[in-house]
């Protein structure tokens, strides 16, 4: 089973609207971390923002936030105020096991590519 | 501050070479991770170097093989190179005490022919 599922191959969004991003994550690990990384065509993965599985607030990061659903397992990124600089492809990973213990690998999705429109 | 750096940019090598990937941490970090992202993919962990040992290691097969330098650089080698290994190559970086945030590099894109 995939422990990570992003389910919009691509998205579309004008010009200083909000959008959101879907991912949902299968793990049966209580303690885990959730990412998610913006890839621009040079290729860099950029951190946004990341949200612990013990956190009681949802993660904000400027125009970032996540909306945290522990008992749907879903970890979608809003992104508000759409800039074309946000062209790109988005990727939700996780970390499983305590900092310091556990994994230390990240598992990805496989991405959404999202397009903002002037 | 320079982050993480990666050589070279772009290779190109033929089906049973072997080839090295380099990759240097951004400063004050003392953990490298590789990942491969083939094309259209996310990317997929193959191993995490920390105090010059291999520390977890993904679904690769041993063809695949690290090295850390004593000043936390790194080496991806890839042995008798397969057509399926083409994909770019991402090195992260981060801090043992601070795990949950790893810096990527730009990557480098292996094609194999």
């Amino acid at each position: 089973a995939q422990k990570i599922t992003q389910t919009q191959p691509g998205m579309f969004v004008q010009e200083k609207e909000a959008v959101t991003l879907d991912c949902t994550y299968d793990t049966s690990d209580p303690s885990y971390g959730l990412f998610w990384y913006k890839q621009p065509s040079s290729g860099e993965m950029i951190f946004l923002i990341y949200q612990g599985s013990y956190d009681q607030q949802n993660a904000t990061e400027g125009r970032y936030s996540l909306n945290f659903q522990k008992a749907r397992k879903s970890a979608n990124l809003v992104i508000s105020a759409s800039q074309l600089g946000d062209s790109a492809m988005y990727f939700c990973a996780m970390r499983e096991g305590r900092s310091g213990a556990g994994s230390y690998q990240l598992t990805f999705g496989k991405g959404t590519k999202l397009s903002v429109i002037p | 501050d320079a982050g993480v750096t990666q050589s070279p940019t772009h290779l190109i090598k033929t089906r049973g070479q072997q080839v090295t990937l380099r990759c240097s941490p951004k400063s004050g970090h003392d953990t490298v991770s590789w990942y491969q992202q083939a094309l259209g993919q996310g990317p997929q962990f193959i191993f995490q170097y920390y105090e010059e040992e291999e520390r977890q290691r993904g679904n690769f097969p041993d063809r695949f093989s690290g090295h850390q330098f004593p000043n936390y650089s790194s080496e991806l080698n890839v042995n008798a190179l397969l057509l399926g290994d083409s994909a770019l190559y991402l090195c992260a970086s981060s801090f043992t005490g601070d795990p949950y945030e790893q810096y990527f590099g730009p990557g480098t894109r292996l094609t194999v022919t």
